[in-house]
């Protein structure tokens, strides 16, 4: 396994814009998850992918946050008129089943700054 | 780089002796953890897992016991280093898919 990778790693935006994150996850992962993560909590659910099909959108997802995964293999997640209070860290997983249970492997994040 | 967790409960220890760092869970029908650590600036990584029928898992330097009756997990590190200084999260699954985090603990070794 090579690891779950993002990109990009830092990304510093003005509020209104856009932005968009990618998220290459282990290979043959099939499930696919976005979190945030603020100063002091932990990993916050956003979305779920199981292959191409996103499962579950988390209520705090407003509609200006999209993800997608369009062959089942990266993601992508996309703000739209960007607030200050998007500004977090976005962090994507990938698991499947081994061993115990499905086993979930975060990549390193995209920290997100709205200025 | 930017800390993960500033505001968050601490455990101060010494190099070279044990920690024990705790976690309550909320799901009585969550059937799998995993503890992770997460380093400032950096995604969580993965430690060490265990299902619910065991009570204990033991990995390199790493243990985690379960109480069910309590809904407490428990992670402790052996011969704790300076590399292991870090914030550690468990992540309950419960359902199908769904992973749900507790608070972190922020682990300090002191030299």
């Amino acid at each position: 396994d090579t690891g779950v990778s993002q990109d990009p790693r830092h990304k510093i935006t003005k509020r209104g814009q856009n932005v968009t994150f990618r998220c290459d996850p282990i290979s043959e992962h099939n499930r696919l998850y976005w979190y945030r993560q603020t100063l002091g909590q932990g990993p916050e659910f956003l979305t779920y992918f199981q292959n191409e099909a996103q499962l579950e959108k988390s209520r705090l997802l407003s509609d200006r946050f999209s993800a997608e995964r369009p062959k089942g293999s990266f993601s992508t997640l996309e703000i739209q008129r960007t607030e200050q209070g998007d500004s977090a860290m976005y962090l994507c997983a990938s698991s499947r089943f081994r061993g115990l249970g499905y086993e979930q492997y975060f990549g390193p994040g995209t920290r997100l700054t709205v200025t | 780089g930017e800390s993960v967790g500033l505001h968050l409960p601490t455990l101060s220890v010494q190099e070279g002796d044990n920690s024990i760092i705790n976690c309550a869970y909320s799901n009585s029908a969550s059937d799998y953890f995993i503890w992770y650590k997460q380093e400032s600036g950096k995604g969580p990584q993965f430690i060490i897992d265990i299902r619910s029928n065991m009570d204990k898992r033991q990995g390199q330097r790493v243990t985690v016991l379960l109480n069910k009756t309590v809904k407490h997990l428990s992670l402790q590190i052996a011969a704790t280093q300076p590399g292991d200084s870090a914030v550690y999260f468990c992540a309950e699954f419960s359902g199908t898919y769904k992973y749900i985090f507790g608070t972190g603990t922020r682990l300090k070794v002191l030299a």
